[in-house]
């Protein structure tokens, strides 16, 4: 059990370039969620997907982000027309099943100059 | 949409101090779980309470579950400079699956 892996751990990009991000859960877990976390504030849900079905997007979250989760296994969250807003860590984290502890990643911290 | 309010933002003690951080809803939870987030770090899981008035132990840190269901609270006896960091409370959202967060205490401990 290697953990939840996230890469990059830190990406800076200008505004308006695309971005995307990866994480790989723990092997076995079949719930993935992707949150966002601003200084001093706790996380704030995105998405979550139950193996490849996305099951929950935020209402907060715009259109230009999505995510992806193909085969169950990795997950990716790209953010389109990057804006200063969006910089933060987005943090992964998997679970085994419904109700259960989430394990997070180390998460990517986002710097939109 | 339901949301859980924590107590205090900031906390900062004395080593050796005890340290206590509330959350709180206006509905019912199923079920609260609380994390731990070093500086620097990301949140990790520390227990998850699931029945009215129940309390779990973890060495110096004890967790409540309201009889109601609609507050929580741990307690850390005697800080220790090890215990710096934000503590997050987090349920689920009644019938949704999603955790959501509270915004967390952040507790320093001078030495």
């Amino acid at each position: 059990d290697t953990g939840v892996s996230q890469n990059p751990r830190h990406k800076i990009t200008k505004r308006g370039q695309n971005v995307t991000f990866r994480c790989d859960p723990i092997s076995e877990h079949n719930r993935l969620y992707w949150y966002r976390q601003t200084l001093g504030q706790g996380p704030e849900f995105l998405t979550y997907f139950q193996n490849e079905a996305q099951l929950e997007k935020s209402r907060l979250l715009s259109d230009r982000f999505s995510a992806e989760r193909p085969k169950g296994s990795f997950s990716t969250l790209e953010i389109q027309r990057t804006e200063q807003g969006d910089s933060a860590m987005y943090l992964c984290a998997s679970s085994l099943q419904i109700n259960e502890k989430l394990f997070f990643g180390s998460g990517t911290q986002l710097s939109v100059l | 949409g339901q949301q859980v309010m924590q107590i205090p933002q900031y906390q900062h003690v004395q080593e050796g101090e005890d340290f206590t951080t509330y959350c709180n809803s206006s509905t019912t939870l199923s079920n609260i779980q609380w994390y731990k987030q070093r500086p620097g770090g990301h949140p990790v899981f520390l227990i998850q309470l699931v029945k009215s008035g129940e309390v779990k132990k973890q060495k110096r840190l004890t967790f409540q579950f309201g009889e109601a269901k609609k507050n929580s609270s741990l307690h850390i006896t005697a800080t220790q400079t090890t215990d710096v960091g934000t503590y997050f409370c987090a349920s689920d959202q009644g019938g949704s699956e999603k955790l959501v967060f509270g915004k967390g205490t952040k507790l320093t401990v001078n030495p």
